[in-house]
């Protein structure tokens, strides 16, 4: 399947934690990236690999997997964490096929 | 720092062909990587389109792959996207990041993105 599925939208506390999943066939072979995006900004990558932030990203983001699902789990949310979050991976036929998910909208409560 | 930044034309009209560069500084694209394109239709989520190799060879995204021609540039740091007879479905934000992948896949950083709107 070349598809990866996220919940549309999730909620959260101010200052609780939340999970961010992303399903699809691909993550059992491959491990998902997460990018946040705000509104009229591009993409910014949050987590790549199996748990790696890039340079200036906050440790309250953190990344895991099994089986089929991914999750980018968010400890502490912030406001200004609100902003759509997606999953991206290699397609698992093999082929060099990239895909995203359908983006989650966080909405810090 | 590595910097992407798009341009071209920001309206096309139905049926012609669709075309942007991305300009790379801070680093040099003959050294590696992979270059890819993707797009963000109005208030929707976000679609690869495809990517090139720094030695020229090419993926394109199965459901655009008839329409759609990348093409890298070297001596000018830069890489190029054409996708042909575009409708008003191909409205959209169009980004070019730099992509790692191997086992995992991954784009950054990414420009700023260009809006191209598909209209007569």
């Amino acid at each position: 399947s070349s598809e990866l599925t996220q919940d549309p939208a999730v909620s959260v506390a101010l200052g609780q934690t939340v999970r961010i999943t992303c399903q699809g066939d691909s993550l059992r072979s491959y491990y998902a990236s997460w990018y946040q995006q705000k509104p009229g900004q591009a993409p910014v990558l949050v987590i790549y690999g199996k748990n790696n932030r890039p340079s200036g990203i906050p440790d309250r983001f953190s990344g895991s997997s099994s089986g089929n699902t991914a999750s980018l789990t968010i400890t502490g949310a912030q406001a200004e964490d609100e902003a759509d979050y997606y999953c991206n991976s290699r397609d698992s036929s093999g082929n060099f096929v990239v895909v995203f998910g359908g983006g989650t909208k966080l909405t810090v409560l | 720092q590595v910097q992407l930044q798009e341009s071209g034309p920001g309206l096309v009209k139905p049926s012609e062909t669709l075309s942007l560069t991305c300009a790379v500084s801070g680093y040099s694209i003959s050294s590696g990587y992979y270059w890819g394109w993707i797009r963000q239709p109005p208030g929707k989520g976000l679609e690869w389109i495809g990517s090139i190799y720094h030695s020229g060879s090419t993926y394109y995204n199965p459901s655009l792959k008839s329409r759609v021609t990348i093409s890298v540039d070297t001596s000018k740091n830069q890489f190029s996207l054409k996708l042909s007879s575009v409708t008003a479905a191909d409205t959209a934000v169009y980004y070019c990041a730099r992509q790692t992948t191997n086992q995992q896949n991954w784009f950054d950083p990414w420009g700023q993105g260009t809006l191209v709107t598909v209209s007569s």
